[in-house]
């Protein structure tokens, strides 16, 4: 079984800059989720697919984050404009179900300098 | 709001020296999840505790979950280099999840 696949690993763009990130869930996976980690910081949590439906977006920062989940199998995170703040690792999971018991999976994570 | 303590924030161990670290929350858990993180690497489900006062083994790892269900710990017997990473908990109430800050263990040779 493939697991989660991210999409670039590495970015570095200017502040101002648009940024797109991928995201490849396990296959059946309806469950979807977006997180970020800056160095020395917990795991932040920014939003939550089912399917292509957004769960729960309380996490995203401002509205400069757009997640989008078309088709409920793929999921790209923008950033648009990238500001300095933004950098850190993005990491994707997946899970089979929804319900706080179920385990997620990571993907390896994008790291995301903005310069 | 809800916070999730994660203690220590870094341990510093030799190698054959146990290693524990601790995840309280000021309020009672549904149930608890373990991960690790190695450098350079994602997060990676360990094991999940759900009953009060449970405790649960995988080799030189025991993981408890709290009688009140508001603590939880991870103890690592015998250290090894392999050991090296963060461990993460994800703490789970009525409401919402929230992830613990990391205990980042590093082990001396």
């Amino acid at each position: 079984e493939a697991g989660v696949t991210q999409f670039p690993s590495h970015s570095v763009i200017e502040k101002g800059q648009t940024v797109t990130l991928r995201c490849d869930p396990i296959s059946g996976h309806d469950n979807l989720y977006w997180y970020r980690r800056v160095m020395g910081k917990e795991i932040k949590f920014l939003l939550h697919f089912v399917k292509e439906s957004k769960q729960d977006e309380s996490g995203m920062p401002n509205n400069r984050f757009l997640a989008e989940r078309t088709g409920g199998t793929y999921s790209t995170l923008k950033v648009q404009p990238a500001e300095l703040e933004d950098s850190g690792v993005y990491f994707c999971a997946s899970s089979q179900g929804g319900g706080r018991t179920q385990p997620q999976h990571f993907g390896d994570g994008t790291r995301l300098s903005i310069l | 709001g809800q916070q999730v303590m994660q203690i220590p924030q870094y341990q510093h161990v030799q190698e054959g020296e146990d290693f524990t670290t601790y995840c309280n929350s000021s309020t009672t858990l549904s149930n608890i999840q373990w991960y690790k993180q190695r450098p350079g690497g994602h997060p990676v489900f360990l094991i999940q505790l759900v009953k009060s006062g449970e405790v649960k083994k995988q080799k030189r790892l025991t993981f408890q979950f709290g009688e009140a269900k508001k603590n939880s710990s991870l103890h690592i017997t015998a250290t090894q280099t392999t050991d090296v990473g963060t461990y993460f908990c994800r703490a789970g109430n009525n409401r919402k999840l929230i992830w613990g800050l990391g205990t980042s263990l590093a082990v001396n040779p």
